[in-house]
């Protein structure tokens, strides 16, 4: 399953709302996609997984939605810290797992 | 607490081979498998494999199959990946993330922090 992500980079304000898209090439069985986060230097970290269950210690303004080919990352109002590249990942049905390409989401 | 610790950045020349290990602690180690993923500078995000020593299986990515070798030491509840014939498009930060046990699929909720593997002549 090919996914892919959009756009590639958004310039957002701190403050504003993000809304990041990821589309699949194939329906993603069970919904099973998950959104990281990941920040220079480090590796990525789990946000949210089956396409809108928060991870543990997540904060509630990040939050899922989506089924079949189309999901999208909704961060409601960004923080400083939030600045940073997002990626979906795909684990529905059989190996392997795939990731989209990410986006940037750089301070405007 | 769930760790994942990784060897050390490592320096390789072309069509050498280099080995990462991934020491877990905190759960048991044969309930779950690893999975490895890299990343090239500037890039996203790629599986390469899956390993577990719950029946010693492993499953790798096609465009790994050949080159790459996933193990795990159940005596030290540690992972190795060996990536063989390096080139230089293997530059990448090598992480490794707890996976299932089995080959069914899951979301990565735990990441070793990342091994820079370096391949220049």
């Amino acid at each position: 399953i090919v996914l892919t992500q959009s756009p590639g980079t958004l310039s957002l304000s701190p403050g504003e709302r993000a809304t990041l898209s990821c589309r699949a090439s194939q329906s993603v069985s069970g919904s099973y996609l998950a959104w990281y986060q990941q920040k220079p230097g480090q590796a990525p970290r789990l946000l949210i997984y089956a396409a809108s269950n928060r991870a543990a210690g997540i904060p509630d303004r990040f939050s899922g939605s989506g089924s079949g080919t189309d999901f999208t990352l909704t961060i409601s109002r960004l923080e400083p810290e939030d600045f940073a590249v997002y990626y979906c990942q795909q684990y529905g049905g059989s190996l392997p797992y795939t990731f989209g390409q990410g986006t940037k989401l750089d301070i405007k | 607490q769930v760790q994942l610790v990784q060897s050390g950045g490592e320096v390789k020349k072309p069509g050498a081979s280099v080995k990462v290990s991934c020491k877990t602690s905190g759960y048991t180690f044969t309930d779950f498998g690893i999975s490895w993923v890299r990343q090239a500078p500037g890039q996203g995000l790629e599986w390469m494999g899956w390993s577990t020593s719950y029946n010693t299986n492993t499953h790798s990515a096609q465009n790994f199959q050949g080159r790459v070798t996933m193990t795990t030491d159940t005596s030290t509840s540690t992972g190795y990946m060996e990536l063989r014939s390096l080139r230089s498009d293997d530059t990448a930060v090598y992480y490794c993330v707890r996976d299932l046990a089995v080959p069914n699929m899951i979301f990565f909720d735990y990441w070793g922090q990342g091994t820079l593997v370096t391949v220049s002549s």
